[in-house]
């Protein structure tokens, strides 16, 4: 089974700082998916990037597709409190149809 | 248009005891997941329906869970016999099409707590 291993677990900065999260596996992934998850509800998702390279904008969030398709990586530039969630990564196992989600980055954004 | 509902979005129980968790996707998906996500994780898949039949129930812990979707739409997670270790929040989650990247849009989740 494929593993998505997230990091930092846990980040807490201040409004207005940069920050990059990460999202490593040893294993190819067809296309990953970034999701955001507030308390109380379930995942949303922010982006999926198919292409070994792909940068993909969306306003401040920055998310980039590794070149062997085994990684990813979120950056958010000048933060706000409103970016505060746990961040996930998701991949589809290559040998079914599940899921697999890494066990994400809590952000904490103070303002 | 109405999201992914699940009910009850709590559920108490003793353990031993049998409970089911319903799942009302977005009308017209024919995919639905379900999930189990415990404190600090995330999301554990479980089971996989395309239609009415079940794709993938690969992450089922053991027999004690079992899914139906009998008609392709509602969804009942089932668990006999649970365990306090069966405590945490059941997501479920429906997609217009599948597996290959696709959207999966998430309910607000069941928190089960078996005491």
């Amino acid at each position: 089974t494929q593993l998505l291993e997230q990091s930092p677990q846990f980040l807490s900065i201040q409004e207005g700082e940069n920050l990059t999260v990460y999202c490593n596996s040893s294993s190819v992934f067809s296309s990953l998916q970034w999701y955001r998850q507030e308390p109380g509800e379930g995942p949303v998702l922010l982006v999926t990037v198919v292409t070994g390279g792909e940068v993909k904008k969306l306003k401040r969030l920055t998310f980039q597709f590794g070149d062997a398709r085994k990684d990813s990586s979120l950056h958010i530039t000048a933060a706000q409190p409103g970016d505060t969630g746990l961040y996930l990564c998701a991949g589809e196992d290559t040998g079914g149809f599940k899921t697999i989600f890494g066990a994400g980055t809590r952000l904490f954004v103070k303002a | 248009g109405a999201g992914v509902s699940q009910t009850p979005s709590n559920k108490v129980t003793e353990k031993g005891k049998y409970v089911e968790l319903r799942c009302d996707p977005i009308s017209g998906h024919t995919a639905l997941y379900w999930y189990r996500q415990s404190l600090g994780q995330g999301p554990e898949f479980l089971i996989y329906f395309q239609g009415t039949g079940a794709a993938d129930d690969s992450g089922l812990p053991n027999d004690r869970f079992f899914a139906v979707r009998p008609e392709g739409s509602v969804s009942t997670l089932k668990i006999q016999r649970t365990e306090r270790g069966d405590s945490a929040v059941y997501l479920c989650a429906s997609s217009p099409i599948g597996s290959g990247g696709n959207e999966q849009f998430f309910g607000p989740g069941t928190r089960l707590t078996v005491l």
